[in-house]
């Protein structure tokens, strides 16, 4: 199976920082990754899928970036709305694709 | 505005079949490209994508849990459903029915609002 690791685990920034959650696979998944944002007692949202395709709607201070096996997700600057959950997902094989998740937390 | 409802028992005993079914209005599944499918999320813990369907009937499941796991559609009522048998207390979790983006079975666009099944006797 592949694994899906992201760090940090936690993140501590203030609003108006430029933020980077990097997401490594355990081989290489070549750009088939998305990102997502979930906020306490919600649904996740997805942000970025085929590594750096922005979704519809999503700011355009998030991007992604990476292929094979290192990805990165960056937040240009940190704004209030943005202090959730973010969790990275494979689509390379049918398993358990997700990441273990990354808290931004507000400094 | 394509919408998604979970529903069913929010309780189920160990050993017994949890059964869900999503309730899909602002589109139709019938002859749709996408897959449907279910992510599951327990308590306090990370995401686990359990698997989808297509409305031909074509199914992706997680190896993990293929062997509990059934997903079927019903087009003529818009809904499609998760059957997961011989549950315990590790199968606890908020449920959330998804549509995925095109042409991916994994990557979930749309979601519902999830629900919490407990898994007590």
């Amino acid at each position: 199976d592949i694994q899906m690791t992201q760090s940090p685990s936690t993140l501590s920034a203030s609003v108006g920082d430029r933020v980077t959650i990097t997401c490594r696979a355990s081989q290489s998944i070549n750009r088939w990754l998305a990102w997502y944002q979930q906020k306490p007692g919600k649904a996740p949202k997805l942000l970025i899928y085929e590594a750096s395709s922005l979704e519809s709607g999503v700011p355009s201070r998030f991007s992604g970036s990476g292929s094979g096996t290192e990805f990165t997700l960056t937040i240009s600057s940190l704004q209030p709305d943005d202090f959730a959950t973010y969790y990275c997902q494979h689509y390379e094989t049918y398993t358990n694709t997700f990441g273990q998740g990354t808290k931004l937390e507000i400094k | 505005q394509l919408q998604l409802q979970e529903s069913g028992p929010r309780l189920v005993k160990p050993s017994e079949t949890l059964s869900l079914t999503c309730t899909v209005s602002g589109g139709s599944i019938s002859g749709s490209s996408y897959y449907w499918g279910w992510i599951r999320q327990p308590p306090g813990k990370g995401l686990e994508w359990i698997g989808s369907i297509s409305y031909s009937g074509s199914t992706k499941y997680n190896p993990s849990l293929k062997s509990r796991v059934t997903i079927s559609v019903d087009a003529s009522k818009n809904q499609f459903s998760l059957k997961l048998s011989s549950v315990t207390a590790a199968d606890t979790s908020v449920y959330y029915c998804a549509r995925h983006i095109e042409g991916s079975a994994i990557i979930a666009r749309h979601w519902g609002q999830g629900t919490l099944v407990t898994v007590s006797s």
